[in-house]
């Protein structure tokens, strides 16, 4: 299995202040067909998640560019450059080698 | 417009078995890797089971290895998942999802005497 570790568990952030999340796998997610299969998902309270960053850096559409993900190998980061009201829900990082989500970041507004 | 809608979820005791069915629209089904995920009440997210678009190719989590079964029917665009030998460690909102952001709102199974 490939575990999938998030830090920090949670995050209060005023508004308009910048936000990271850190996600590490056990072991590479660089497949060997040259794509790193690492997604980022928000959970907003009583919806299903929805999909904000795909393969590492890719923001899915209608995603705006205040969200941002970069990384490789093993180690992972979402950016909010500018957190918003919007924004606040659990934050998971996904992995499809052998499918898992990392534990979760719940952000708040301060 | 991308729609996964769920069905087949609700009340079983203990060690008895239910089958959830996921209906897609809006996408081309046969292409896409499927699969189950599960939320219990409070929790975080689980992938239960996911299968490739042939149906070749299966994946399950080890909490549920030997008892669940994800099959697909790419002629009807539908996605299944038999669970046998139910736990109440199996109660949970069970979503059918794609890898790439697709989601349905979800079906409650609750298993509980």
């Amino acid at each position: 299995d490939i575990v999938m570790t998030q830090t920090p568990l949670s995050l209060s952030v005023t508004p308009g202040q910048p936000a990271s999340i850190s996600c590490k796998s056990s072991q590479s997610l660089l497949h060997s067909d040259g794509t790193t299969y690492l997604y980022w998902y928000l959970q907003k309270p009583g919806q299903p998640p929805q999909l904000l960053i795909h393969e590492v850096s890719n923001r899915f559409s209608g995603v705006p560019d205040r969200f941002s993900g970069s990384g490789s190998g093993t180690d992972f980061t979402l950016k909010i450059s500018r957190v918003e009201a919007g924004d606040v829900g659990v934050y998971y990082c996904m992995q499809t080698l052998l499918p898992a989500f990392g534990g979760g970041t719940k952000v708040e507004i301060k | 417009e991308v729609q996964l809608l769920e069905s087949g979820g609700g009340l079983v005791q203990p060690g008895g078995s239910l089958r959830l069915s996921c209906t897609a629209s809006g996408f081309t089904f046969s292409t896409y890797v499927m699969g189950w995920v599960r939320q219990a009440p409070g929790k975080g997210l689980e992938w239960v089971s996911a299968i490739s678009g042939s149906g070749g190719t299966t994946y399950y989590a080890d909490s549920v290895k030997g008892r669940f079964t994800i099959s697909r029917d790419n002629s009807k665009n539908t996605l299944n998942l038999q669970m046998n030998n139910l736990r109440a460690e199996d109660t949970a909102l069970y979503y059918c999802a794609t890898y790439v952001g697709y989601w349905g709102q979800g079906t409650l199974v609750t298993v509980s005497s």
